[in-house]
């Protein structure tokens, strides 16, 4: 059974601090990564993918990806409440079809 | 670039009845569409993947016969519940891949809300 794990919080990180959320996943042959925004009441909206190993910058947003240790995790600095949502991993194997964490709450105190 | 809409956003309908949700890449043709089920405070559940031009791959558990699903086109796959019941009231939402090469980004549309009486 493929898994993906995730925290789900909340995690709680006050105005301009740096959020930390992990993700972890079974599959050794996993290749591709994938960090996903949902706002409550929303459809998830892609905000980082990620294929090998090491740091992936957009913006305020990075993605880690350690394969020897299964794990990815996504960082956003200078945190703001609008960011606050449910941020989803997604992992799959090199097809289209994706394995979800159950997601993990971050809460962004103004 | 990688807009996905959905229609209708949100239905209402009787117990009995059909509903159909359509789902369209807007500015990319979709190789691979997904449909998803959202449950209140939980995850996605991918209930079957769709490729333009073949049948549908359902996940263990979702009939078939009660989801149909149709991706006539490379831009637009559709949902149709079929005889709804009060327990498929839930969140659906959709999703649809470039299938670009070694790019396997799925993007979602705004879902669709649909609540059985």
């Amino acid at each position: 059974q493929k898994e993906v794990e995730q925290n789900s919080g909340p995690l709680s990180v006050p105005e301009g601090a740096i959020a930390s959320l992990n993700c972890t996943y079974s599959d050794r042959g996993s290749q591709s990564f994938f960090w996903y925004r949902q706002y409550s009441g929303k459809s998830p909206e892609l905000i980082m993918f990620i294929y090998s190993n090491g740091d992936k910058e957009d913006g305020r947003f990075t993605a880690q990806l350690n394969k020897a240790s299964q794990y990815v995790s996504l960082l956003i600095r200078d945190s703001q409440p609008s960011d606050s949502a449910t941020y989803l991993c997604a992992v799959n194997g090199g097809t289209y079809k994706y394995i979800f964490g159950t997601g993990t709450r971050l809460k962004v105190l103004a | 670039g990688a807009v996905v809409s959905q229609h209708p956003s949100w239905v209402i309908c009787k117990s009995g009845t059909s509903v159909k949700i359509e789902c369209r890449s807007l500015d990319f043709q979709a190789t691979t569409m997904f449909w998803y089920r959202q449950f209140p405070k939980q995850s996605l559940m991918l209930m079957a993947t769709s490729n333009e031009g073949s049948k549908a791959t359902y996940e263990q558990g979702v009939e078939k016969d009660k989801f149909l699903i149709n991706h006539a086109s490379l831009t637009l796959s559709t949902l149709t519940v079929t005889s709804a019941h009060p327990e498929d009231s839930s969140f659906y939402i959709c999703s649809a891949s470039p299938g670009l090469a070694d790019s396997y980004e799925q993007y979602f549309g705004p879902g669709t809300r649909l609540t059985v009486t």
